[in-house]
């Protein structure tokens, strides 16, 4: 298994410009998750997944979109690039046998480096 | 809310040392909890987690311990390696499996 992969690894955006960070996992986990995480700082939740065709706003959503058209599939767009959001992008993935809420170990991609100039 | 408070870094040990990282929670109900380690240049990765109260967790030498008494889940670990240098987070699911991460805890470990 190849667990979470994440492309690109780093990306140079101008002002308003749009992108897709591409995520995909092979554990076929119904969970998935998109953080971000600023120098010097923990993870923010940017959205998550519960599930294909279900995705539900996090901590700090403004100015990202998702979409989870499938189990392996989590791309997270941006729409009109701004300096805030250079960061680190961290997709993750996990398992839920219940209804609601996945107590299971999140599994990480290796993120990538967003620089917006 | 559920959250998570983890003591502040850095933390700079000599090798050999003995480590320990605070993190009390506040949460309803008895969520599993876990601590995740992040090295330099990667992504996250789970360390260990206990789902239950008094259950110990341990995983290359590091340990921690469930305390539903004191709501607390410090790290510890006997003796650090150069190769331990890395930041620790400290993090529980809400009830509907969002993660509460802690600010994160640099340790650098020194020859």
């Amino acid at each position: 298994n190849a667990g979470v992969t994440q492309t690109p690894k780093f990306r140079i955006l101008k002002i308003g410009q749009s992108m897709t960070l591409q995520c995909a996992q092979d554990m076929n986990h119904n969970y998935m998750y998109w953080y971000r995480q600023d120098p010097g700082m923990g993870l923010k939740l940017i959205y998550y997944s519960v599930g294909a065709g279900i995705t539900d706003k996090g901590e700090v959503p403004n100015g990202y979109n998702v979409s989870r058209s499938t189990t392996e599939d989590f791309p997270l767009r941006l729409e009109l690039a701004a300096p805030s959001q250079t960061s680190v992008y961290f997709c993750a993935s996990s398992y839920s046998s219940g209804r609601q809420g996945s107590q299971e170990t999140q599994y990480f991609g290796p993120g990538t480096r967003l620089l917006v100039l | 809310g559920d959250s998570v408070t983890q003591m502040e870094g850095p933390v700079t040990l000599s090798e050999e040392a003995f480590l320990t990282i605070n993190c009390t929670y506040t949460a309803t109900g008895y969520p599993s909890l876990f601590w995740y380690v992040q090295y330099p240049g990667e992504g996250l990765q789970l360390l260990l987690k206990a789902t239950k109260a008094d259950d110990k967790g341990s995983n290359k030498g590091f340990e921690a311990t469930y305390r539903k008494e004191t709501t607390s889940f410090h790290l510890e670990k006997g003796s650090v390696q150069v190769s331990d240098s890395a930041v620790y987070f400290c993090a529980l699911p809400d009830s509907w499996g969002k993660l509460q991460f802690g600010a994160g805890t640099q340790v650098v470990v020194t020859p």
